[in-house]
């Protein structure tokens, strides 16, 4: 069985400041990990995704997250905080190969000026 | 830029209306999915394709239908709409391999 859990439902970071949003998962399969972001009123982007090879990835926007099987997690991170990065970050854990993906709850990022 | 399109974006709608949602994808995707999301709250899968002619539920029981008549088109009907299927539908595409999945912008839907 598959499931993630975001850790924090709301974060708030001054801008400048870093950023770290946090995901644990539990898969019974080796597991695609994918961050993504959704901006009021859009779509949802495909920030960065983990699909077993290195285990830091780098993604857009300065976005990074390093897996780490050990712990079952695989956080968010980026080193300083922008006014644009205010959003909502989904964490998202699928069975490579296979069809099933769940989706976290989602962690609101708050940027204060 | 991903090339998924959903239409309308918002919809207000009175209650009985049957309705669908239009999705479609020029990647040459084979799944194709439905997400519902109310405000704040995580997506919900509501219905997935793999292929044309396949259709299935998904974890979230909607009282939607969809279709895959063509490998990329994917509407979703309501029938009769009602107050509470007042939401966020999102589709999105993936390959069949299970890559990373391609979003629309989503179509908010007020049923009044």
């Amino acid at each position: 069985a598959q499931s993630v859990t975001q850790l924090d439902s709301h974060v708030s970071v001054s801008e400048g400041t870093p950023v770290l949003l946090r995901c644990n998962y539990s898969s019974s399969y080796s597991p695609s990990l994918f961050w993504y972001v959704q901006h009021p009123n859009k779509g949802l982007q495909l920030l960065l995704k983990y699909t077993s090879a290195a285990t830091l990835v780098k993604g857009i926007n300065g976005f990074e997250a390093e897996f780490k099987k050990s712990e079952t997690s695989f956080h968010l991170t980026k080193p300083s905080a922008h006014m644009s990065d205010a959003a909502e970050y989904f964490c998202v854990v699928s069975e490579t190969g296979g069809f099933k993906t769940i989706f976290g709850a989602g962690t609101r990022l708050f940027v204060k000026a | 830029e991903a090339d998924i399109y959903q239409t309308p974006r918002y919809l207000v709608i009175g209650t009985g209306k049957k309705i669908t949602l239009e999705c479609s994808q020029t990647m040459g995707h084979d799944k194709m999915y439905w997400y519902q999301q109310d405000p704040g709250m995580e997506l919900h899968l509501i219905h997935y394709s793999y292929g044309v002619n396949s259709t299935e539920k998904g974890d979230l029981s909607s009282e939607s239908t969809v279709s895959r008549i063509r490998t990329e088109h994917f509407p979703l009907t309501l029938e009769s709409a009602r107050p509470s299927h007042t939401s966020q539908y999102l589709c999105a595409s993936s390959e069949i391999r299970n890559t990373e999945a391609f979003f629309g912008q989503g179509t908010r839907l007020t049923v009044v």
